[in-house]
């Protein structure tokens, strides 16, 4: 059974609407990480978090804001959706630092900002 | 900030013949390093890491380091159909503290 789970796998939004990708995780891992893929791009870090009620800024934080209620869950919201955050989002989890620990990805989650 | 580039964008190669991927990085003092695989429509998968000069197996994938070049190297033995996928590498340096950063990939084809 997966460890990391998202939703929804898949989004259309508006310009301007409101989103909220939702991540959960068993592994029992301290800290969660919220990606973004895109063509050329490779994956490219937001928000990241390594404790409950806590989050940082990844490389690209702007437009983007990140929740962290409990060990097991990790939200990243758009406020006021852009075509430019048309993207695949993906959240992992690790059981230390991000800068040592393996990552453990969900499947990802397609998001369509029209 | 870290520049992590991989070579080449995509490769075809044939069922049973080696594949050999590349990733460069910039920061010299990187010491953590891992190969994924992502296949279409899915998330990520740690195929190897490695944290040292010289190879590491995993299976029939194999990492090799070369920090002085700053190149880190996957091999893959006797690829199949299914190993059909993007291979991204992650590279970060534990005493600077930096977390991993992506490649953009490598989008292996095996036919048969």
């Amino acid at each position: 059974e997966a460890a990391v789970t998202q939703s929804p796998r898949s989004k259309v939004a508006v310009t301007g609407g409101k989103v909220t990708l939702s991540c959960h995780q068993t592994n029992n891992h301290d800290y969660m990480y919220w990606y973004r893929q895109d063509t050329g791009h490779g994956l490219r870090l937001i928000h990241y978090s390594y404790v409950a009620d806590s989050t940082e800024k990844g490389d690209i934080p702007d437009g983007y804001k990140a929740s962290r209620p409990s060990q097991e869950n990790f939200s990243l919201i758009l406020e006021l959706a852009s075509l430019s955050q048309t993207a695949v989002y993906f959240c992992a989890s690790s059981d230390s630092g991000g800068d040592t620990g393996q990552l453990y990805f969900g499947e990802g989650s397609k998001l369509t900002v029209l | 900030q870290q520049k992590v580039q991989q070579s080449p964008e995509s490769l075809t190669v044939s069922e049973g013949a080696m594949a050999s991927l590349n990733c460069t990085f910039s920061d010299r003092s990187s010491d953590n390093f891992r190969w994924y695989r992502q296949h279409s429509g899915k998330g990520l998968e740690v195929l190897v890491s490695i944290f040292s000069d010289g190879e590491k197996e995993e299976g029939s994938f194999t990492a090799h380091l070369n920090r002085a070049s700053l190149h880190v190297f996957l091999h893959i033995r006797e690829p199949q159909p299914s190993d059909s996928a993007l291979y991204l590498c992650a590279v970060s340096a534990v005493l600077s503290g930096t977390y991993q950063r992506f490649g953009t990939g490598t989008k292996l084809q095996v036919v048969p």
